[in-house]
């Protein structure tokens, strides 16, 4: 079992959707929890981060951790064109070896005007 | 300007040639690492330093070497490029806080013929 599993879509939504990105993962030593969004042909860019369970809100965008499920979720509301990326989900330990992040593969969203 | 910068964006190169890709970074952040990404398989760790003194093996470090000439630099080198290190490079960074999140460049695009 790979230690993060992310659907890698592709994913197609009509502008104003609702969007839910998720991820699963094995290791339960994961105490933070990252979306990178990442635009063609760009480097990957933080969007949101969570350490441990709970739910936290910036603007559109939602990040929830259900760590006795092993499951986190972004949701996107009133989704843009611009919104259009692929999202990564990454995770690591804390502790001595919190420096190493693990992703997921990754999901391309396109959100259609 | 950028915050972290890649040199070059993009490079054709040879089967057998050496080369480098450099990284430097305005954030004055101890940490940094270089990741290669490729269609598939997401983000897998090459290398990373703690420290200009402290340089360790990531997941995938075989066929590559890095220089950390000063804290805000970064090499990565190619010794003898073969086509399947052709691939997205990115170099990142982070302070070593509690969330250590780590900040993407944007990334070169090698190509090994």
């Amino acid at each position: 079992q790979k230690e993060v599993e992310q659907d890698p879509g592709p994913l197609s939504v009509p502008e104003g959707a609702i969007v839910s990105l998720n991820c699963t993962y094995s290791n339960s030593a994961f105490q933070y929890f990252m979306w990178y969004r990442q635009y063609s042909r760009k480097g990957p860019e933080l969007l949101m981060y969570t350490y441990s369970s709970g739910n936290k809100e910036d603007g559109r965008f939602t990040a929830q951790v259900d760590k006795s499920s092993k499951y986190i979720s972004l949701f996107i509301r009133d989704s843009q064109p611009s919104d259009s990326a692929t999202y990564l989900c990454a995770m690591k330990n804390s502790g001595g070896s919190n420096y190493k992040l693990t992703f997921g593969k990754g999901t391309l969203l396109t959100v259609n005007p | 300007d950028a915050d972290v910068t890649q040199t070059p964006r993009n490079r054709i190169t040879k089967t057998g040639k050496r080369i480098m890709l450099e990284c430097s970074q305005t954030k004055g952040h101890d940490r940094m690492y270089w990741y290669r990404q490729d269609p598939g398989l997401g983000l897998r760790l090459i290398y990373y330093s703690f420290d200009v003194k402290d340089i360790n093996k990531g997941e995938i470090s075989d066929g590559y070497s890095v220089s950390r000439q000063a804290q805000a630099k970064f090499s990565l080198s190619l010794e003898s490029a073969i086509p399947n290190q052709t691939a997205l490079y990115f170099c990142a960074t982070s302070d070593r806080t509690g969330s250590d999140t780590q900040y993407f460049g944007p990334g070169t695009r090698l190509t090994v013929l």
